[in-house]
């Protein structure tokens, strides 16, 4: 089972659309990173999210990061066929571990 | 700046043959990690480093082992291949606990 859930899987829209995808998990994290990653290539960091209920804007980018500290959103208004990628949310388990932790993706494609 | 780098690119296996997967960093970042991706799993984390000479297990270490005898390299062993190792493998470094993720191209490994 994935510590990490994302939702959706797969996700397809016209440009110009708003878009909501979510990681959530049962287990309360220090942080919470996204990413995104496009083919062929390794992810690359989007934002850190650290303190319950915390609001990051990226551009068009909004993320949140919940209350309970066990789940976060990303936000997209007005997608672009450049925002087209796998995002991937990470979390720190609160074990002193270290162990990053992601979960399973959320492929958008944005048609043009 | 060549960042995280990763050889090889692609690799093609037989069932009981071994190999080595090399990650070099030039960022002197003391966290290094290996991940395996397969479709719909996202990100797992198969071993990592909290820094020279010290390793320790992720989620899937079961089959593989590494080593990281110098702070800019990260060696990922896989002792006797197995289909089920058929994966994209990806390396990252970060500069300390839960600072962003510099991540490789991933290799991508096919074992018949």
């Amino acid at each position: 089972t994935q510590l990490l859930e994302q939702s959706p899987q797969f996700l397809s829209i016209q440009e110009g659309e708003n878009l909501t995808v979510y990681c959530n998990s049962s287990s309360v994290f220090s942080s919470l990173q996204w990413y995104r990653q496009e083919p062929g290539e390794g992810p690359v960091l989007l934002v850190t999210v650290v303190t319950g209920g915390e609001v990051k804007k990226l551009k068009r980018l909004t993320f949140q990061f919940g209350d309970a500290r066990k789940d976060s959103s990303l936000h997209i208004t007005a997608a672009q066929p450049g925002d087209t990628g796998l995002y991937l949310c990470a979390a720190l388990l609160m074990d002193s571990s270290y162990k990053l932790i992601f979960g399973s993706g959320t492929r958008l494609l944005v048609r043009p | 700046n060549a960042g995280v780098t990763q050889t090889p690119k692609f690799r093609v296996l037989k069932t009981g043959q071994s190999m080595t997967l090399l990650c070099a960093q030039d960022m002197n970042h003391e966290y290094m990690y290996w991940y395996r991706q397969d479709p719909g799993m996202g990100l797992r984390l198969i071993h990592y480093s909290v820094g020279e000479g010290t390793t320790a297990k992720g989620e899937v270490p079961d089959g593989y082992n590494v080593s990281r005898l110098k702070k800019q390299n990260f060696l990922l062993g896989l002792e006797s291949a197995a289909p089920s190792q058929t994966s994209v493998y990806f390396c990252a470094s970060s500069y300390k606990n839960f600072s962003p993720l510099h991540f490789g191209n991933g290799t991508r490994l096919t074992v018949t």
